[in-house]
Parts: C-alpha cells; sequence; structure tokens
C-alpha cells in the first residue's frame, strides 16, 4: 500500500502543552504537507515542506522532514481546545506533478486537547 | 460564500439506486477532484480533472461516472450503489502551478441500506 501511516492514532494532552505528530512515507516525494480535519468537515491545508527542506515555521506549528527515513513530523506549540481535530500527513509523488498531482494521505492523528 | 461547496451534505439510499453528488468551485481553480474517505478514514483519490479534461482515473469501478460541465464544476453520479459504497466523499480543487495544496468541500456522507 502507499498508504503513510501516523504516530500516534490519538494522542490527548492539556491545553498548552504541545503536541507532536510524526508521519512515515514508502515513496521519493517533490513535497509533503499537513492538513486538519475538524469532525464532520473537510480538509484545511495547514502548511506544505518541500523535499529539500529540512523544517518550517507557521505560526505555532513547526514541521520537520528527513527524506533519509522518509518521516515527517508536526509540532503544535501552546495547544488549544480550538486545536482539537485529525491531523492527516498527504505526500506528493514526485513522478506525479502539475495537473496530474495526487497525494497520497496517512492514517492520521486525533488530537483532543482538553481544556 | 464558500469556496468548495458540494451538495448534499447527507445522502442516505438503497442498494440498487443511483445518486449524484455536485460539486462546485468559485476559487477560479483549473484541476479539481474527488476523494474518498472510508470509515477509518482512510482518504483516497478516485478522480482528478484538469479544465474539464480527466487527469487521474484511480481504478474506480466504471459505475462512478464524474463529469465536468466547466472547469467551476465536478460532479460525480453513482450507478447501482452498493453496501461498501458507503463513505464520505470530498471534492477538492486546487490551483494552476499549485496543484499540490488542495481545497476540500465540506463533505458528503453516503450510506447505502
Amino acid at each position: 500500500s502507499q498508504q503513510g501511516e501516523e504516530d500516534p492514532q490519538a494522542l490527548s494532552i492539556q491545553e498548552g502543552e504541545n503536541a507532536t505528530m510524526n508521519c512515515s512515507y514508502k515513496t521519493s516525494i517533490n513535497n509533503l504537507q499537513w492538513y486538519r480535519q475538524n469532525s464532520g468537515r473537510g480538509l484545511v491545508h495547514l502548511i506544505l515542506i518541500r523535499s529539500n527542506e529540512r523544517e518550517k515555521h507557521s505560526g505555532r506549528l513547526r514541521v520537520t522532514l528527513d527524506t533519509s527515513k522518509k518521516s515527517s513530523s508536526l509540532l503544535i506549540t501552546a495547544s488549544r481546545a480550538a486545536d482539537t481535530a485529525s491531523y492527516f500527513c498527504a505526500t506528493g509523488d514526485m513522478n506525479y506533478g502539475g495537473a496530474t498531482n495526487k497525494l497520497i494521505f496517512g492514517t492520521g492523528t486525533l488530537l483532543a486537547v482538553q481544556p | 460564500d464558500t469556496a468548495v461547496s458540494q451538495t448534499p451534505k447527507y445522502l442516505v439510499t438503497q442498494m440498487g439506486n443511483d445518486k449524484s453528488i455536485k460539486c462546485e468551485q468559485n476559487l477560479g481553480h483549473d484541476t479539481m477532484y474527488w476523494y474518498k474517505q472510508d470509515s477509518k478514514k482512510f482518504l483516497k483519490i478516485m478522480f482528478s480533472y484538469n479544465n474539464k479534461e480527466l487527469i487521474i482515473n484511480e481504478t474506480v469501478p466504471n459505475r462512478f461516472s464524474p463529469k465536468s460541465p466547466d472547469k467551476a464544476h465536478l460532479n460525480l453520479h453513482i450507478n447501482s450503489l452498493e453496501l461498501g459504497d458507503s463513505a464520505v466523499y470530498f471534492c477538492a480543487s486546487s490551483p494552476w502551478g499549485e496543484e499540490e495544496k488542495l481545497f476540500f468541500g465540506s463533505g458528503t456522507q453516503l450510506s447505502v441500506l
């Protein structure tokens, strides 16, 4: 299966704590993205990191990418109750670009932030 | 003013029926997609269209037929519905030059009884 895997499957933390989620993938990639999905809603793009980048920040989000290990991590600092959602990584296969782009999604991490 | 809108949000139907899901985006994007999310939250691409032209057909049964009347619309028609078709179907679009970044609709939860 091309599907990526995320770890942990579920994570429960207190408000104010940091949350770290990991993603492993199998193919060679152009980029890796993280998406958030609130219950009953569509996915929302959070951040994209390209294969030649190692770390990227956006607000309270920090993403790292290790292409040698085919893995990425998403760190959410100073978590809030509103961060409660499922988080998915998605990889863009380097053999498919432009209009032929097809993202391979991970299995998701369910994050619960307790107020 | 929803960017990617799909209807209906919920669809409950009997096995063997034919149903359609509609999707419209007002973002001016050239590429649109259908993704299927199963009960384990596994999300997989079904189709993509670029400017009304089919680009990706990810070995989906031919009971599923997408139609793109213009680049802002991508509808999904499903014939002879089966129990295994029960899932959440997401429409998405992406802009030219940034096709890797998807904008998703809120999903259609299909339940086949």
